[in-house]
């Protein structure tokens, strides 16, 4: 069946340190990955694309890295800071428009 | 506005009432997504409008769950005869449809629904 699986448990690290979060998925062959923020009490808000032929994406402190062949994306924040602190989703899609989310993994950023 | 808006932001009704969800996209936004989100879960797709059609319903839980869009714009989600495990946000999106999978997905700021 498909799956798409990120870290239930929360990330806590330091201010200026980098986090990783990860999205493995099985049994799609995504044309594209997407990763969205989500604040507690909020809709989710689009961050970054990358596509299937893209290794790595990056906007700002963003970066977003895709290998099709481990089925893995990793997103990555850089210098990071406490309004950092949010959910963040990955999502992609086994065809069509219909988007399926992971669960998300929340980022604590503290001082 | 310029975002997606939706109403009411929230709703409690009693177990075996009807109620409606509605959902105003951005203007131009051809296509049209509704999901709902648990209480610490993840979100779960329930339809999309390309236009004023639904190409995918697959994520509707049962025949008591039903939406339209009239105008290719504005959308409502009924539940009928709601059940308590009804209860959750109700977040509605939209989008260009320009690229399959490939579209930014624009979302309202949902509706928390509470069914006792």
């Amino acid at each position: 069946s498909q799956k798409i699986e990120q870290n239930s448990e929360a990330l806590n690290i330091q201010e200026g340190k980098t986090a990783t979060l990860t999205c493995n998925y099985t049994n799609y062959s995504p044309a594209y990955l997407q990763w969205y923020r989500q604040d507690p009490g909020r809709g989710p808000v689009f961050l970054l694309l990358i596509r299937e032929n893209e290794k790595e994406k990056r906007k700002e402190r963003l970066k977003v890295t895709f290998d099709t062949t481990l089925k893995q994306s990793l997103f990555h924040i850089t210098a990071s800071q406490p309004a950092d602190s949010a959910t963040y989703l990955c999502a992609l899609t086994g065809g069509g428009n219909k988007l399926t989310f992971g669960t998300g993994t929340q980022l604590k950023v503290e001082l | 506005g310029a975002g997606v808006s939706q109403s009411p932001s929230n709703k409690v009704t009693e177990k075996g009432k009807d109620v409606e969800l509605r959902c105003d996209p951005i203007s131009g936004h051809t296509a049209l997504y509704w999901y709902r989100q648990s209480l610490g879960q993840g979100l779960e797709f329930l339809i999309y409008f390309q236009g004023n059609s639904a190409p995918d319903k697959s994520g509707l839980p049962s025949d008591r769950f039903s939406a339209e869009r009239t105008g290719g714009s504005v959308s409502t989600l009924t539940i009928q005869r709601t059940q308590q495990e009804d209860s959750a946000v109700y977040l509605c999106a939209s989008s260009l449809a320009l690229l399959a999978g490939g579209d930014e997905q624009y979302f309202g700021p949902g509706t928390r629904l509470t069914v006792t």
